[in-house]
């Protein structure tokens, strides 16, 4: 595609339940990213593959917090038991062969659990 | 653990003037860094990148330079004007590693 789409744009939740959140990457680019935005902070890490490989995934805050890229293109991340902690906005980010080069971002999916 | 700091957190400026935003980091090894721009609500926006063994980038009214000696990039805007009012963040990163942002500079631009 013409650049990273996520989906949904909007996500809202009840405490204790599972999301699943979607990221299509830039066509052909290997390397995907996903961080965590909260309000009036930068983008917190919280994972990255190289192709279907989930090359650190060192930033993922707990056993909660799961992401897959089973085919090296698309990635989901799933949350299981939603806590009122887990509201932000979960950005997804692509670039074409790793962290030498640019990234680009999709315009995220904001995630709110009551 | 790369800490990157950003200063000013806000900025006000009329519109006309230059302007600079500043970038520190922690971590000497880093092997790019880029800069970008957030619009309230937006994803982030590549505005540059700056590549370890260059010292500095150009895009249209832009300029960012990088000195890893002293751990500083900025983030040069000449002749501002109001449609720069966005939230400008810079990452720094490792090759094959994670990348790490600042809290962000929020810029004003007054007509």
């Amino acid at each position: 595609g013409a650049g990273v789409s996520q989906t949904p744009s909007n996500k809202v939740t009840e405490k204790g339940k599972y999301v699943e959140l979607r990221c299509d990457p830039i066509s052909g680019h290997t390397a995907l990213y996903w961080y965590r935005q909260s309000l009036g902070q930068g983008p917190e890490f919280l994972i990255y593959f190289q192709g279907t490989g989930a090359a650190d995934d060192s930033g993922l805050p707990n056993d909660r917090f799961f992401a897959v890229r089973p085919e090296g293109s698309v990635s989901t991340l799933k949350i299981q038991r939603t806590e009122r902690g887990d509201s932000a906005v979960y950005l997804c980010a692509s670039s074409a062969s790793g962290t030498a080069n640019e990234q680009f971002f999709g315009p995220g999916t904001r995630l709110t659990v009551l | 653990k790369q800490e990157v700091t950003q200063i000013p957190a806000a900025l006000s400026v009329p519109e006309g003037e230059n302007l600079v935003l500043n970038c520190s980091f922690t971590d000497s090894a880093i092997y790019n860094l880029q800069w970008f721009r957030q619009d309230p609500g937006k994803g982030l926006t590549s505005l540059l990148l700056i590549q370890s063994s260059q010292r500095e980038q150009t895009s249209g009214r832009l300029n960012a330079s990088l000195d890893k000696s002293s751990g500083r990039s900025t983030l040069y805007i000449a002749a501002s004007q109001p449609g720069d009012s966005a939230t400008y963040l810079c990452a720094g990163g490792r090759a094959g590693n994670q990348f790490y942002f600042g809290t962000g500079t929020s810029l004003t631009v007054i007509p």
